[in-house]
This record gives structure tokens, C-alpha cells and sequence, in this order.
């Protein structure tokens, strides 16, 4: 299943610099977009989301942008932090499903 | 903050044998889903259920896989004969509603077939 491509497989910042996140999807039913994280032995942790009717949510450290046309997502951390070291999944979904569809996941690794 | 509690944590099972991985999901959710992950591979989804009944399942969720919510908390996964194939941890997750509510995760089961 191709629908949802993280390309990035790991990523490693300095703390207190910016990460990026980045995630690429080829079903345009896709609506309601989701990034999770997830530590080792810990079930995935919701971060924070977006609508398709929006372009960019914020939450703290944590900015979404979606750029539709390009179906593209990003996610934002600034400043990042030892304590964000984690694998993170976008997982999008349609509105008539409920159904997530995860990325393969990027390995974030913030060195202090 | 409320949490899915799955349990066990970790489950090792003869292949043939049946399997039951439990969960508890948030108390007001309404909406409750399975998803697995084979090492190194994707999270994909296998079940969501809601009001009593299987709305969605995906290619993976045959014969040999049943959900069921035997009371007001706990949702069951029973796999009838696993298969070394089974093994993999298995998630289980809720939400609100089935739209634009984020679903919340628990620790997941690792299911080991020998």
C-alpha cells in the first residue's frame, strides 16, 4: 500500500533547532490528516491533526502545513527537544472511513 | 488523562491455537479499531467496530478473526487458528466518532506464534 509516503526514513537535528517532517499521499479522498509519535514499547501517541479544509494548524511547538495541490504534508517542531526523539507516523484518513492509513515513519533523533 | 489499556503485553501462542487480546478503550468513546504491525513493516488496520457491529474491515480481517465487545468495556480480538504470519504487535485504538476525532492508541499486544 503506497498511499501514504514518508521518504525520510530518519532524521537528526541539534536541540533547539528546527525539525521537519515531511509526508507525501496519492489519494485525494484523504481529509482529516494525522501526525503520531511513538516511543519504543508505547503505542502511537496523537500529536496533532488537520482538516483539509485548512492549510496550516498549531499547536505549541507543533505546526501541520497541508498543501493539497502537491499532496503534501509537513510537520513542524520548534524548538525541537531531546524529549521529541521518537519515530513519527502521518496517517491520514477519508471522511467515509475511519480507516487510518500510517507512513512507514521517520525516526527523529535530537541530539543535545 | 484517560487512557486504552490493552492487555497482555505480551502473548506467545502455539500456532493452531486460538488467541484473545483484550482491550479497554477510553470510557466515551464510541468508536474502537485494530490495528497490527509486522516487524519492520507498516501499522495497517484490520477492524473498526462501532454500535455493536463491524463497520469496516480490511483484507486481513478473514474467517479467522472476530471482534467483540462482550460488555461496556472491553473489545476483543480473537484470532480461531494463528498462523506463524500472526505474529506481529497488535494495537487497538478509540475515538469520540469516526470523523475528524484523532483515534488514541494503546501499548499494543505482541503476539508471538511458535
Amino acid at each position: 500500500d503506497q498511499q501514504v509516503k514518508q521518504n525520510s526514513p530518519s532524521l537528526s537535528v541539534q536541540e533547539g533547532r528546527i525539525s521537519i517532517l515531511n509526508c507525501d499521499y496519492t489519494n485525494s479522498m484523504f481529509d482529516y490528516f494525522l501526525w503520531y509519535k511513538k516511543y519504543p514499547a508505547e503505542g502511537p501517541t496523537f500529536l496533532i491533526s488537520i482538516s483539509s479544509i485548512k492549510d496550516k494548524n498549531e499547536d505549541g511547538r507543533f505546526t501541520v502545513f497541508l498543501n493539497k495541490g502537491a499532496k503534501h504534508l509537513s510537520l513542524h517542531i520548534v524548538p525541537s527537544q531531546p524529549g521529541d526523539s521518537a519515530v513519527y507516523f502521518c496517517a491520514p484518513h477519508s471522511s467515509n472511513t475511519g480507516k487510518l492509513i500510517f507512513g512507514q515513519g521517520t525516526t527523529l533523533q535530537v541530539k543535545p | 488523562e484517560p487512557e486504552v489499556t490493552q492487555t497482555p503485553s505480551h502473548q506467545v501462542t502455539q500456532m493452531g491455537q486460538e488467541v484473545i487480546l483484550r482491550c479497554v478503550p477510553i470510557s466515551n468513546h464510541l468508536y474502537f479499531y485494530w490495528y497490527r504491525q509486522i516487524l519492520g513493516q507498516k501499522v495497517e488496520f484490520l477492524v473498526s467496530f462501532y454500535n455493536n457491529e463491524i463497520s469496516e474491515k480490511s483484507e486481513i480481517f478473514d474467517d479467522q478473526f472476530s471482534v467483540e465487545r462482550p460488555d461496556g468495556s472491553n473489545f476483543t480480538l480473537k484470532i480461531r487458528s494463528t498462523k506463524l504470519e500472526d505474529s506481529a504487535m497488535y494495537f487497538c485504538a478509540s475515538s469520540e466518532s469516526g470523523r475528524d476525532q484523532p483515534q488514541h492508541f494503546g501499548d499494543g499486544t505482541r503476539l508471538s506464534i511458535l
